[in-house]
């Protein structure tokens, strides 16, 4: 069975601090990873996406994927109240390019 | 640019009554589309997934059933409801640029009592 782990958290950081979130997946030929946030009550949002195993940065975020230890990450950096959500990791596993696979999600709250 | 709209965006059935949600997409042709469900704190599960009109492909075997009668509309059904089905209803939309992003709807929240 294809998993993703994530931890549930909840991970408090102070504002302004660097957020961490971690990732792992147990279908070695993944090849596309992605980051999702959501709000609650609300729908996830896309945040990042990163294919080739490194860092892939877009404003106070930065994706990092390790392929050969399965795992990916989320850095939040200059961490606002406004992150505070539940990010949702997904993995596009082996033969099915047109799904996604979910981890549960880690709840990040940012404390002013 | 692409839209996905989801209606009723919260629903209160009794167990046994039936269900009927609607997704639709704008801005895009011949969509891959999908249901999820998200139980309360929990995360995403694929229901069903089409490919284009009448495709339905089912991922985890229960009441529900999906039908896809036009290229932009995708419906999730039951004729039955249990309290079992209560959750956050999520329809999604893949992009067309060949990363396998996949886009949600605003979600449907569904408390069968």
């Amino acid at each position: 069975q294809k998993e993703v782990e994530q931890n549930s958290g909840p991970l408090s950081v102070p504002e302004g601090a660097i957020a961490s979130l971690n990732c792992t997946y147990s279908d070695r030929g993944s090849q596309s990873f992605f980051w999702y946030r959501q709000y609650s009550g609300k729908s996830p949002e896309l945040i990042m996406f990163i294919y080739s195993n490194g860092d892939k940065e877009d404003g106070r975020f930065t994706a990092q994927l390790n392929k050969a230890s399965q795992y990916v990450s989320l850095l939040i950096r200059d961490s606002q109240p406004s992150d505070s959500a539940t990010y949702l990791c997904a993995v596009n596993p082996t033969g099915s390019a047109r799904q996604l696979t979910f981890g549960s999600g880690t709840q990040l709250t940012v404390l002013p | 640019s692409q839209t996905i709209h989801q209606w009723p965006a919260t629903l209160v059935q009794p167990v046994g009554s039936p269900l009927s949600l609607e997704c639709t997409v704008e801005g895009t042709s011949n969509p891959n589309l999908y249901w999820y469900r998200q139980a309360a704190g929990r995360g995403l599960q694929l229901l069903f997934y089409s490919v284009g009109i009448g495709q339905i492909s089912s991922e985890v075997p229960q009441n529900l059933s999906a039908s896809r009668p036009q290229d932009r509309q995708f419906i999730l059904s039951s004729k039955k409801l249990l309290l079992s089905d209560s959750g956050f209803y999520l329809c999604a939309w893949l992009s067309s640029g060949g990363r396998n992003e996949q886009f949600f709807g605003p979600g449907t929240r569904l408390t069968v009592l």
